[in-house]
């Protein structure tokens, strides 16, 4: 149980164009998910925090016009990059929380490897 | 001051040996929840072992335990019987309670390899 998948795992655009990245939960309801943004050799950063229903929380730094977050449903949450640029190349990761477990617990996707070109 | 601080950037274990990957955390809030997570080179964060601050006992998953010290803030991770397959990047993390949020901190990383 606790499953998450990410799609596509790997996505190359040109500068100027959008991407989405699809976060699901596939064998329970998150309501809370959320996306982090690695790069090369470092930790996890997070970018948003994404609510089913509601508009994302996103953290300081993080422009919201940028990286639009959609969370329509319990298991699916999305996130578009918009005008890409070669910066916004990285490994963008998501996660979902199983509310049902007394840990909250944090289940993550395989990841979203972005390069603009 | 940093939240999650895992201060051995890289360590090396010999197969079947026995490995302790340290992390200490800094919070006020009294609940907490402390979480490893491992990362291979592939890229997935996979959970291993969660303990909660009000846990009496060391949590343990199979090969995964962790060592709780509550008064001297570490929680750190011991992997047994070390495995080819464990060489990966770890992650320690924790989520504060009292705030109400979900959001987790994470530490800088250890990568771990596992000599034959």
């Amino acid at each position: 149980g606790a499953v998450v998948s990410q799609h596509p795992s790997r996505v190359i655009c040109k500068s100027g164009t959008s991407v989405k990245i699809e976060c699901r939960s596939l064998d329970f309801q998150a309501t809370t998910m959320f996306w982090y943004r690695q790069f090369p050799k470092q930790s996890l950063m997070l970018m948003a925090t994404s609510n089913e229903g509601s508009k994302a929380t996103y953290e300081q730094g993080v422009e919201k016009d940028k990286f639009l977050i959609n969370h329509a449903s319990l298991t699916l949450s999305t996130l578009t990059v918009t005008s890409a640029h070669p910066e916004d190349s990285s490994f963008y990761i998501c996660s979902a929380s199983d509310r049902d477990r007394v840990t909250d617990t944090q289940y993550f996707g395989p990841g979203t490897r972005l390069t603009v070109l | 001051a940093q939240k999650i601080t895992q201060t051995q950037p890289g360590m090396f274990v010999q197969e079947k040996e026995a490995v302790t990957l340290d992390c200490t955390y800094d919070t006020s809030d009294p609940s907490y929840g402390l979480f490893w997570y491992k990362q291979p080179s592939s890229g997935e964060m996979i959970f291993l072992i969660y303990q909660g601050s009000y846990d009496q006992q060391n949590a343990t998953e199979g090969r995964y335990s962790l060592n709780f010290q509550k008064a001297r803030k570490s929680a750190n991770l011991v992997i047994s019987a070390s495995q080819l397959g464990d060489s990966a990047m770890y992650f320690c993390a924790m989520r504060e309670m009292g705030a109400g949020s979900y959001q987790l901190t994470f530490g800088k990383g250890t990568k771990l390899s596992v000599i034959p």
